[in-house]
């Protein structure tokens, strides 16, 4: 079947360095969303990953491993505005040729002073 | 600002009610998508629209429709409104591939509030 994992919450202190993972099953697996989702607000884009490593945007990086079904979102040098949900979404293969977005339940990232 | 539109930004309603939201796409996006978050919930994927077709179905309820007009705006038709269907309702668009997957671009959500 299709399952996607994250914690559920996490704590950091601003400036630090966190990392939020997300483990995934599925039978089709063709890329991997992240999206950033402040609380009463839309979800917004941050990466996209298909091919494995690392891809790294300012403050925010994003890993793949399509091996191990595993992927993480680093946030570097946190600020207060980076407190809110990060949602990892799979894309995954159909047998009718199309694709669908599988959506994790987020991780909800509280940034401490 | 994703160029994804909806409208209303809040409706409050009485159970046994039907509403319509009303949603518009980023400019040559000819997919929309419509979500349910419940609160401190995760988004829940109701259904797709690709150029006026029904492309894939979700978990959406009998009660609710919905459809996209030639124009590619789109409307999510809730019935018979319970309790349980107070929730932000999310529309997002997708460039013009039709194969689903594609990176979703979210409009700012409707919050329904059913008394």
């Amino acid at each position: 079947g299709q399952n996607i994992d994250q914690p559920t919450e996490m704590t950091a202190t601003e400036g630090a360095i966190v990392q939020i993972n997300c483990t995934y099953q599925t039978s089709g697996f063709n890329g991997l969303f992240w999206y950033q989702q402040h609380a009463g607000e839309a979800p917004t884009f941050l990466s996209y990953n298909v091919l494995d490593g690392l891809e790294e945007k300012g403050r925010f990086s994003s890993f793949l491993s399509r091996s191990k079904g595993y992927s993480y979102l680093l946030l570097k040098e946190l600020q207060m505005k980076d407190s809110a949900s990060y949602l990892c979404a799979v894309r995954d293969l159909l047998m009718d040729s199309n694709y669908q977005l599988i959506w994790g339940a987020g991780t909800k990232l509280i940034i401490k002073p | 600002d994703s160029g994804v539109t909806q409208t209303p930004k809040h409706l409050i309603t009485a159970t046994g009610q039907r509403v319509t939201l009303r949603c518009s796409p980023r400019s040559g996006d000819l997919s929309v998508y419509w979500y349910q978050q419940s609160l401190d919930q995760g988004l829940q994927f109701l259904i797709q629209y690709y150029n006026g077709e029904e492309r894939a179905k979700g978990n959406i309820l009998e009660r609710f429709s919905a459809q996209q007009f030639p124009d590619l705006h789109s409307e999510l038709n809730l019935s018979s409104l319970e309790l349980g269907d107070s929730a932000l309702y999310f529309c997002a668009s997708s460039v013009a591939t039709g194969h689903g997957g594609e990176t979703q671009y979210f409009g700012p959500g409707t919050r329904l509030l059913v008394l």
